[in-house]
């Protein structure tokens, strides 16, 4: 299963609205979970199961979407939100999306 | 809390062998699948490998396969990864995560570098 995402970059102001887009090849239904990694660390989870927000993340950060097409959104872009976001399917092994790099405008 | 620590990475030549070793705590590794998923030098993330709780299953990705062993003891609660005949496409940052088939992963180690030249 290809994942791809869209935008590759985004560049958006502090207290903007933010959305990333993940597309499936192929039908996942709400397998798909999202992470946050920041230069140097280890990724984040942030969302699993299309739309539950893991313990501890902030509420601006939610997720939507089931079958084949997965948003991200961040509801107020604040500058510790730097960082790349990738989704990932794992309903057929595992497989990422090639990342989303979100800079501070 | 939950923490993975990985170890045994460095720097190893074209065709040579690494056995990369993840040592948990906070929790029972007995209860999950575990993984490792990998990062090449400014690019994304890759899955290599996961393993299930009682080391019945075992998959691994296409580019790994034949090569890459996954094993655990859940004894010591740690995992490891047998990494034979690299070449320099197997360099990259490995990361020791918490979970496998059917579910992601809630738990990442730090990773540990693993380079390949001669």
């Amino acid at each position: 299963i290809q994942m791809t995402q869209s935008p590759s970059t985004l560049s958006a102001s502090i207290g903007d609205r933010v959305t990333i887009t993940c597309r499936a090849s192929e039908n996942i239904n709400v397998w798909l979970a999202w992470y946050q990694q920041k230069p140097g660390k280890a990724p984040k989870l942030l969302i699993y199961k299309a739309s539950n927000l893991e313990s501890g993340v902030p509420s601006r950060f939610s997720g939507s979407g089931s079958g084949t097409e997965f948003t991200l959104t961040i509801g107020s872009l604040q500058p510790d939100d730097v960082a790349t976001y990738y989704c990932q399917q794992y309903v057929n092994y595992w497989t990422f999306g090639q990342g989303t790099k979100v800079e501070i405008k | 809390q939950v923490q993975l620590v990985e170890s045994g990475g460095g720097l190893v030549k074209p065709g040579g062998s690494l056995r990369l070793s993840c040592a948990a705590s906070g929790f029972s590794i007995s209860d999950y699948y575990m993984s490792w998923v990998r990062q090449a030098p400014g690019k994304g993330l890759e899955w290599v490998s996961y393993i299930s709780a009682t080391s019945s299953y075992r998959n691994y990705a296409v580019s790994v396969k034949g090569r890459f062993t996954i094993s655990r003891d859940n004894a010591k609660n740690s995992l490891s990864l047998e990494m034979n005949t690299l070449t320099a496409e197997d360099t990259a940052i490995y990361y020791c995560a918490r979970g496998g088939s059917g579910t992601h992963i809630d738990y990442w180690g730090r990773g540990i570098q693993v380079t390949v030249s001669s």
